[in-house]
């Protein structure tokens, strides 16, 4: 069974840069997977962020963006902002039309 | 604009079965696959199951396989999420969402990713 790793939480000064990771059990994400970035605030529908591993969706600050750092999968925030506080999620595209989220990760900024 | 509203919700006994619906708006429904994702309380999110735009394959997470069934009405701009032999680990919000590929990549490339969600259902389980 698939199980994609992510960070319980993570905390970040406003201003500063924080990077989540997103990573396989088993195995490296690279660009084949087409990591996509979630990001959810209490009580919210997901929001969009990031597809393909580097895209920015549309109406995505740039303060945010995505990369492959070493064998994972990853979404940096630079000049960390309080309303970037919520839960960040990567999903992984498996083949044969499946997906799989990640655990999600809690970001606080204080 | 693009819009996904979910309906169907409610509170179910174990064993028990619920249909749920998302009606969309603002976009050409027959052109793109849908996503069921759905939260448990206080957990993380959980792909559930894809449907492309033909209708004519569907895919599921193993949690709900041989369980739900994903289905669409093009003439509707509905895409429905039937929901049978219900567990209590079953509760939560489910959310519909939009594939963000045209046609499965036939028009434009496909990077799947779900691109547009609705604001979600609720679906209790409970004895």
């Amino acid at each position: 069974q698939t199980v994609v790793t992510q960070e319980p939480s993570f905390s970040v000064s406003p201003g500063g840069t924080v990077t989540l990771t997103c990573g396989l059990s088993s195995g490296s994400v690279s660009s084949s997977l087409y990591p996509s970035w979630y990001q959810q605030t209490p009580g919210q529908a997901p929001r969009t962020l990031i597809y393909s591993t580097n895209s920015r969706y549309s109406g995505v600050p740039d303060r945010f963006s995505g990369s492959i750092l070493g064998n994972k999968a990853a979404l940096t925030i630079t000049g960390a902002q309080a309303d970037d506080e919520s839960d960040y999620y990567c999903v992984l595209y498996m083949g044969g039309g499946i997906w799989v989220f990640g655990g999600g990760t809690k970001l606080t900024v204080l | 604009q693009v819009q996904l509203v979910e309906s169907g919700g409610g509170v179910v006994q174990p064993g028990g079965s619920l249909r749920l619906s998302c009606v969309a708006s603002g976009f050409l429904f027959d052109d793109y696959g849908m996503h069921w994702v759905r939260q448990a309380p206080g957990k993380g999110l959980e792909w559930v199951a894809f449907l492309r735009y033909n209708g004519r394959s569907q895919y599921y997470g193993d949690s709900v396989k041989g369980r739900f069934t994903i289905s669409r009405d093009n003439s509707k701009n509905t895409v429905l999420l039937q929901m049978d032999s219900l567990r209590i680990d079953d509760t939560g919000v489910y959310y519909c969402a939009k594939d963000s590929a045209r046609i499965a990549g036939q028009i434009g490339p496909h990077y799947y990713y779900m691109d547009v969600w609705g604001k979600g259902t609720t679906v209790t389980v409970s004895s």
